[in-house]
């Protein structure tokens, strides 16, 4: 199974701010990663796939980079509609696996 | 609209069997695989099953082989998941999920399995 490692745990940020979250894949994934947005009692939203693309209707704002086993998610300047909890996906091996999740909580 | 509407959750006892559905709507489910991705209360997110677009070859977890089956009915546009022999630790909340090019692009808003006694 791969395991997808994100770092840090929880970020605590005051909108405006840049923000970076990291995702790193046991072994390499090639570029078969997405990154999701998940709000309290919401189900999970698509921000990122082939860990570059942002899916339809996402700002640009959220911006996606890496391959193989790095992998980093960049808020350019947080919204208050920000503050969630993001999770890395491999789709690259089954069984699909998430990342643990960074919790993005106001400072 | 292209929307995922799950249902069957419920309590039910260590042991014991449910049937979860997916309705789909504003897609038509023979063009695409179709996971399912449960969340353990307070927990992250685990894929626990997938179908693939001909309804055939299927994948799992290894912790519930044997246990969960999934299916989809192209017929009537739903995917089901039927779960036996429930332990504690398949408690959460299940999400049907449409895949598009092996990632999940579109979620439905979850149904709640407890299991407990």
């Amino acid at each position: 199974e791969v395991v997808m490692t994100q770092s840090p745990g929880t970020l605590s940020v005051s909108p405006g701010e840049r923000l970076t979250l990291s995702c790193r894949a046991s072994q390499t994934v090639s570029n078969d990663l997405a990154w999701y947005q998940q709000k309290p009692g919401q189900a999970p939203r698509l921000l990122i796939y082939a860990a570059s693309t942002r899916a339809t209707g996402i700002p640009a704002r959220f911006s996606g980079s890496g391959s193989e086993t790095e992998f980093t998610l960049t808020i350019s300047s947080l919204q208050p509609e920000d503050f969630a909890v993001y999770y890395c996906h491999q789709y690259s091996y089954w069984p699909r696996t998430f990342g643990q999740g960074t919790k993005v909580e106001f400072k | 609209q292209e929307q995922l509407v799950e249902s069957g959750g419920g309590v039910v006892q260590p042991g014991g069997s449910l049937r979860l559905s997916c309705a789909a709507s504003g897609f038509a489910l023979n063009s695409y695989g179709m996971h399912w991705v449960r969340q353990a209360p307070g927990k992250g997110l685990e894929c626990v099953a997938f179908v693939w677009r001909d309804g055939i070859k299927k994948e799992y977890l290894d912790s519930v082989k044997g246990r969960f089956t999934i299916s989809k009915d192209n017929s009537k546009n739903i995917v089901y998941l039927q779960m036996d022999s429930l332990r504690a630790e398949d408690t959460g909340i299940y999400y049907c999920a449409r895949d598009v090019s092996w990632y999940i692009e579109v979620w439905g808003r979850g149904t709640l399995v407890t299991v407990s006694s």
